[in-house]
């Protein structure tokens, strides 16, 4: 069975700090991991998808990577603002369903 | 624009009633999914539908009914044997490998 975990739990940064969001997963064999932002009592929007086939993708700030040998993917954060406070998700997809990580809460003090 | 939409957004249920949380898709995308979220915790699937009349349980279906009768929409009962069903309940598409998923905004139930 799938495991996804995400470390920390909690994260608490300064304005302008660079970071970087960890998300691994038991099973490598995986279609593809999404990583999502939720604001609180929001749905999921999608930040990055990355196919078992890619190593990395980038959208403006953000940049994920993905190591399915190792089970592993980050999500850096360049120059964090007090906006991208939210929780951010990763899921692993395959089987025909996805394995959600229970998420990283990231605040980012002004 | 294409999206995924929940109805209603917060919903109020008494004990013993069934209620219908509504979800509608226009991204004509072929499987919906059902979760649930608790506070402080990860999502955890319900039901899933890859292709209309078709649907799987998925971790926690105890409780919960689906329908998949057109290719958007895809609504859940939560049912009174569903005994804590507080919970934010979220819906959401798949488009493909390289697509991912959509999701909708949620619908907060609360048992009163």
């Amino acid at each position: 069975k799938q495991e996804v975990t995400q470390i920390p739990a909690a994260l608490s940064v300064p304005e302008g700090e660079n970071l970087v969001l960890n998300c691994s997963f038991t099973d490598s064999a995986i279609y593809n991991l999404q990583w999502f932002r939720q604001d609180p009592g929001k749905g999921l929007t999608s930040l990055l998808l990355i196919q078992s086939s890619q190593r990395e993708q980038t959208s403006g700030r953000l940049n994920a990577s993905l190591d399915k040998s190792s089970g592993r993917s980050t999500l850096y954060i360049a120059a964090s603002q007090p906006g991208d406070s939210a929780t951010y998700l990763c899921a692993v997809f395959n089987a025909g369903k996805s394995t959600f990580g229970d998420g990283t809460t990231l605040t980012v003090k002004p | 624009d294409g999206g995924i939409t929940q109805s209603p957004k917060y919903l109020f249920r008494k004990e013993g009633q069934n209620v219908t949380l509504s979800c509608e898709q226009n991204l004509n995308h072929d499987a919906m999914y059902w979760y649930r979220q608790d506070p402080g915790q990860g999502l955890r699937l319900i039901y899933y539908s890859q292709i209309v009349n078709d649907f799987q349980k998925g971790d926690i279906a105890e409780g919960y009914s689906v329908s998949r009768e057109k290719k958007e929409s895809f609504p859940l009962t939560v049912t009174s044997a569903q005994k804590n069903p507080t919970a934010f309940y979220l819906c959401a598409s798949f488009r493909d490998r390289a697509g991912g998923y959509t999701f909708g905004s949620g619908t907060r139930l609360t048992v009163v």
